[in-house]
């Protein structure tokens, strides 16, 4: 199994600015994975964070917007850039302990509201 | 590209049995994942196919027809609990981290 930890947990940003997420693995995984989901919504993945290469994001997705870092096999960091209102919602971190693992584990999510 | 279908809201009693299924269409296929969210709670993994058939974990299954591209979970003695929103995944790749998501089924269980 794995425990995630994200923070912060919730936050209210000015539109405009940047936010930047924190996922914290309590094992090392090999790719951690990003999501966003409205209130309500199905999960949307935005990028798979890879440890040593760039992140490669899904369509719709462009790291401009949400850059993302993968320093080690335990961390992973996801930036909001130049946040609006559409922006406002839940961003969850995931991660798989391996490849043979059939279950992922998700982080407690970011609820971000833009203002 | 893909898509999941599943229904928006499901309803029960307690005790009581109830089937969530789903349909997909997808351009790539590793297996269908079930997972589980309460209100404000990170998703938790179910269930997981890979092969068609059957897989049963305690109160919960599921089951899975690659040739009909349809899959269902199964809850069984149903407690209040299980309320909850109920999603379909299907595995993108060979890491279980990277899925497609179907749009949440809203189970409400009743007394």
């Amino acid at each position: 199994s794995a425990v995630i930890s994200q923070k912060p947990s919730r936050d209210i940003c000015q539109r405009g600015t940047s936010l930047t997420i924190q996922c914290q693995v309590d094992s090392q995984v090999t790719m951690m994975f990003w999501y966003r989901q409205q209130p309500g919504q199905s999960l949307t993945l935005i990028a798979t964070a890879n440890q040593g290469s760039e992140a490669t994001y899904e369509s719709g997705f462009v790291i401009d917007k949400f850059p993302i870092s993968r320093p080690n096999l335990t961390f992973s960091t996801l930036t909001v850039s130049n946040m609006s209102p559409e922006d406002s919602s839940i961003y969850l971190c995931s991660a798989a302990p391996d490849s043979m693992n059939t279950e992922a584990f998700f982080g407690q999510g970011t609820r971000l509201t833009v203002v | 590209g893909q898509s999941l279908e599943q229904p928006s809201e499901v309803t029960a009693v307690e005790g009581a049995i109830v089937q969530i299924n789903c349909t997909y269409q997808t351009s790539g296929f590793y297996g269908l994942s079930w997972y589980q969210q309460h209100d404000g709670g990170a998703p938790t993994f179910l269930s997981y196919n890979a092969l068609d058939g059957l897989e049963e974990t305690g109160r919960f299954s599921s089951f899975l027809s690659r040739s009909d591209s349809y899959g269902y979970l199964l809850l069984q003695e149903l407690q209040m609990k299980d309320s909850a929103s109920y999603f379909c995944a299907v595995r993108k790749d060979t890491n279980a981290g990277k899925s497609t998501f179907g749009d949440g089924t809203t189970l409400t269980v009743k007394p």
